[in-house]
Order: C-alpha cells, then structure tokens, then sequence
C-alpha cells in the first residue's frame, strides 16, 4: 500500500529565509508524486509534479521540489519564502492504475515577519 | 483555464438531516472526479472516485449508502451526505481530472459541512 510521510506538522521561518518540507513516500512501483498547498479558507491547488526525467521538478511561485528515490523522498524546497506563501502544504502519491491519490498530512507554514 | 467550482461553500445542518453538495468543472472534460472529506485537524481521506461510464468506487470506510454520488456528464458531479453527524462534519473537497492515473486534479474550494 502507498502512503506519505510530512514529519513536521508546523515549520516557521523568516521572510526572506530559504524553506525545506519533508516528505517521504512508501511505494512499490514508481511514483507520481505531487505538491499541493491549501491557502486558509480556500480548496487545494497544484504547486508541481513529479512523473518521470529530471528529478528537480519546478513549480509555480519559486517552489521546487527533488525527487531522490533512494531516500524515498520528495521534499519541497523554496530559495526565499514571503508572507503569502503561509498556508498548509500537502505532499500526494499517487498509485498509477489503482486510481488512487494519497496525501500527507500536512505541513503548516507560517512565515514571520 | 481549468476550473472547478463546489456549492454551496458552506452549510450547517442538523443533525440526522442531509447535505447536497455540487462540483462543477469548467474548462476542461472532468472524466474522474474524486470527492475527499478534510475532517478537523485532519489530512484529506478520500471518499470515492467517480469515473463516466464506470462504477463508482468507495473507499473502505465510505458507502453509497451514506454518500451517494452522481456524475452524469464531463462537467457535473455531486454527492449528498445523508443522515449527517457530528462526525461527517468537515471540508469536502472535489478534485476532478480527464485521466486520474495523472494524479493531476483540480479542485474546488470546498463545501463545509457543519452540523449541529
């Protein structure tokens, strides 16, 4: 069975300070793997995926997240957070053929001024 | 752009009543549609995949009994919450897609059920 694992329920960082979230993933086959953000009050969007190639995948906003299979990681990584980027992160796998996406369960970034 | 809107965005209801809920994508063929419940404090648990044409699938601890699910067309799908309690209460999210086994959904902004 697929899961995923964002160890850190709560992350705070300084505006302007480069941001790692952690997630692991357990899966037998290769995995697509994603990155979702949820703002307060609002529904999930897609930051970026991961399918297949280049293991740095690029999302939107300055996200970036690596895909290291030996460590069954994909951790998302921003350079240089800003206050708006405060909201809960979801790190998702999904399970090609079984239809079947799985989330973490989230990592709450705040960001301090 | 792809799109996807729920309704209504909030509601709170007795208990032992039931909620109706809509997801309608614009902008693209909503071939799957995943429905998810974020219960308070909670990552999301998904409550079945709705594919056109197909069986509805639920997951294990979700029935078409307590949730039943329409999805008649490329563009339209709702489910109702039937005999809703205390613990049904929660952010219920749409995800809709052309081909699930991309993973790539979007979603709505949610329905909140809240009930009393």
């Amino acid at each position: 069975a697929q899961s995923v694992t964002q160890p850190d329920a709560r992350v705070t960082v300084s505006e302007g300070a480069s941001l790692q979230l952690r997630c692991k993933y357990s899966y037998s086959g290769t995995p697509y793997l994603f990155w979702y953000v949820q703002y307060p009050r609002q529904g999930l969007q897609l930051l970026l995926k991961y399918y297949s190639g280049d293991p740095v995948v690029q999302g939107v906003n300055g996200f970036e997240a690596e895909f290291i299979k030996s460590n069954s990681s994909f951790h998302l990584r921003k350079a240089s957070v800003h206050w708006s980027d405060s909201a809960v992160y979801f790190c998702a796998v999904v399970n090609y053929g079984n239809e079947k996406i799985t989330f973490g369960a989230g990592t709450k970034l705040t960001i301090k001024p | 752009g792809a799109l996807v809107y729920q309704y209504p965005r909030r509601t709170i209801c007795k208990s032992g009543t039931s909620m109706r809920m809509e997801c309608q994508a614009v902008g693209f063929q909503a071939t799957s549609v995943a429905w998810y419940r974020q219960s308070p404090q909670k990552t999301f648990e998904l409550i079945a995949l709705s594919t056109v044409n197909s069986a509805i699938k639920y997951e294990q601890n979700f029935t078409q009994e307590k949730f039943p699910i329409s999805h008649p067309n490329l563009s339209f799908s709702s489910m109702t919450v039937l005999n809703a309690y205390l613990e049904d209460r929660g952010l219920y999210l749409c995800g809709a897609g052309r081909d699930i086994n991309t993973g790539q959904l979007y979603f709505g902004e949610g329905s909140k059920l809240t009930v009393l």
